[in-house]
């Protein structure tokens, strides 16, 4: 059974604050990786794509893989009260045929 | 770009109507849409892959005679919940992608109440 896990919070931070979000999955030949921010009641938004090992950084989001523990994850630094929401981690398992799999999401409170 | 719409945004119907969602792409052509379904405080579940002039791959346990698929274009695919049920009530998303790999990017989706 092909799996992502994370894990479903609430992960709470002070406003400024490092909130760090993680993910596993079970399929060591995984190739692709994404977060995608998800408020309520509405549809999932791309924030960071992840293909190699290392860190990946985009304005406050930084992503982290590690494809040798099977384990992505990622980092908003300087957190605001916007980005409280529930943050999906998604992983391609077979390449190339476009599927997804998404983690129960983690959500994120960032207190003012 | 990669906008991705979707029709209605919400539905309320009595049980044992159909109903059928649109998902367009409107700056990008896309052979594939991929259609999820998502209950309350739950993630996405994947229910089916819409391909462009072909039949749909659905999913283990999604019943493919309720949910009816059909890709007509490179812009639109279309899902239609048959005899709704008020289990079938839920919120319904479709993406695609402008390369046909990921990532995917979604619709607003559709929120469904069948009475």
């Amino acid at each position: 059974q092909k799996e992502v896990e994370q894990n479903s919070g609430p992960l709470s931070v002070p406003e400024g604050a490092i909130a760090s979000l993680n993910c596993t999955y079970s399929d060591r030949g995984s190739q692709s990786f994404f977060w995608y921010r998800q408020y309520s009641g509405k549809s999932p938004e791309l924030i960071m794509s992840i293909y190699s090992n290392g860190d990946k950084e985009d304005g406050r989001f930084t992503a982290q893989l590690n494809k040798a523990s099977q384990y992505v994850s990622l980092l908003i630094r300087d957190s605001q009260p916007s980005d409280s929401a529930t943050y999906l981690c998604a992983v391609e398992f077979s390449s190339n045929t476009g599927k997804l799999i998404f983690g129960q999401g983690t959500t994120l409170q960032v207190k003012p | 770009g990669a906008v991705v719409s979707q029709h209605p945004s919400w539905v309320i119907c009595k049980s044992g109507t159909s109903v059928k969602i649109e998902c367009r792409s409107l700056d990008f052509q896309a052979t594939t849409m991929f259609w999820y379904r998502q209950f309350p405080k739950q993630s996405l579940m994947l229910m089916a892959t819409s391909n462009e002039g072909s039949k749909a791959t659905y999913e283990q346990g999604v019943e493919k005679d309720k949910f009816l698929i059909n890709h007509a274009s490179l812009t639109l695919s279309t899902l239609t919940v048959t005899s709704a049920h008020p289990e079938d009530s839920s919120f319904y998303i479709c993406s695609a992608s402008p390369s046909g790999v990921p990532p995917q990017f979604f619709g607003p989706g559709t929120r469904l109440t069948v009475l």
